[in-house]
């Protein structure tokens, strides 16, 4: 079955940039999608499409994507970015939504 | 402003069902595609199904398949899921998100529900 691969943890002082990446096969031809939980709550969808930003979302949260590649960057961490973020993208085969295992990042 | 409100914990025996609910307030329930998305312990988020609020179609998981039915009662504007034959591996936080039209480009859940904990044990 298809998989994204997200690194389990990423940490950084407040101020520096973060990035989490996403690795699938599928993501040169689906787009991708990354959701902010923190503890406690529901998650929230922090970048559409790649590198789309939805509306109440900070500037300092990005996406990009390339190749097998897709990558949530958050410059100028701060301390409340601090959640799990996780990767979703679209099961070609299945025809369905997937995620990736989840980042935890700490900003401290 | 667009809300998701899922009913409360439950604890359920092995070969049980259970039935969760989700409200939508805040914009026409029928407008929307609504999904179930669970979380295991120590597990990744793990899509379920989803349900065409508007027609009553649905689409679920593989992996459920034969186990899960997503229902909806356009009159309260709550979308339904039950899982049946529970076992102890289906012990999970259980949400529910709708897709708006945030894109049409792939699937977007651009809000979720609280969540709602199923523990499965005897």
């Amino acid at each position: 079955s298809y998989e994204l691969t997200q690194p389990p943890s990423v940490s950084v002082s407040p101020g520096q940039t973060a990035r989490i990446t996403c690795s699938g096969a599928a993501l040169p031809k689906k787009y991708a999608y990354w959701y902010q939980r923190k503890s406690g709550q529901a998650p929230v969808l922090v970048i559409y499409d790649d590198n789309k930003r939805p509306s109440g979302i900070p500037e300092r949260f990005s996406g990009s994507s390339s190749g097998t590649l897709a990558t949530l960057t958050i410059s100028g961490a701060q301390v409340e970015d601090e959640a799990d973020y996780y990767c979703c993208s679209t099961d070609i085969s299945a025809n369905h939504p997937v995620f990736g295992g989840g980042t935890k990042l700490t900003v401290l | 402003q667009v809300q998701l409100v899922q009913s409360g914990a439950e604890v359920k025996k092995p070969g049980a069902s259970v039935k969760v609910s989700c409200k939508a307030t805040g914009y026409t329930f029928t407008r929307y595609t609504i999904h179930w998305v669970r979380q295991a312990p120590g597990q990744r988020l793990e899509w379920m199904g989803w349900l065409n609020a508007g027609n009553g179609n649905t689409k679920y998981s593989q992996k459920f398949q034969g186990r899960v039915t997503i229902t909806r009662d356009t009159s309260a504007s709550t979308a339904y899921m039950e899982l049946s034959s529970l076992r102890s591996e289906d012990t999970a936080v259980y949400y529910c998100a709708s897709e708006g039209d945030i894109t049409v480009a792939g699937t977007a859940f651009d809000y979720w529900g609280q969540g709602t904990l199923v523990t499965v044990s005897s």
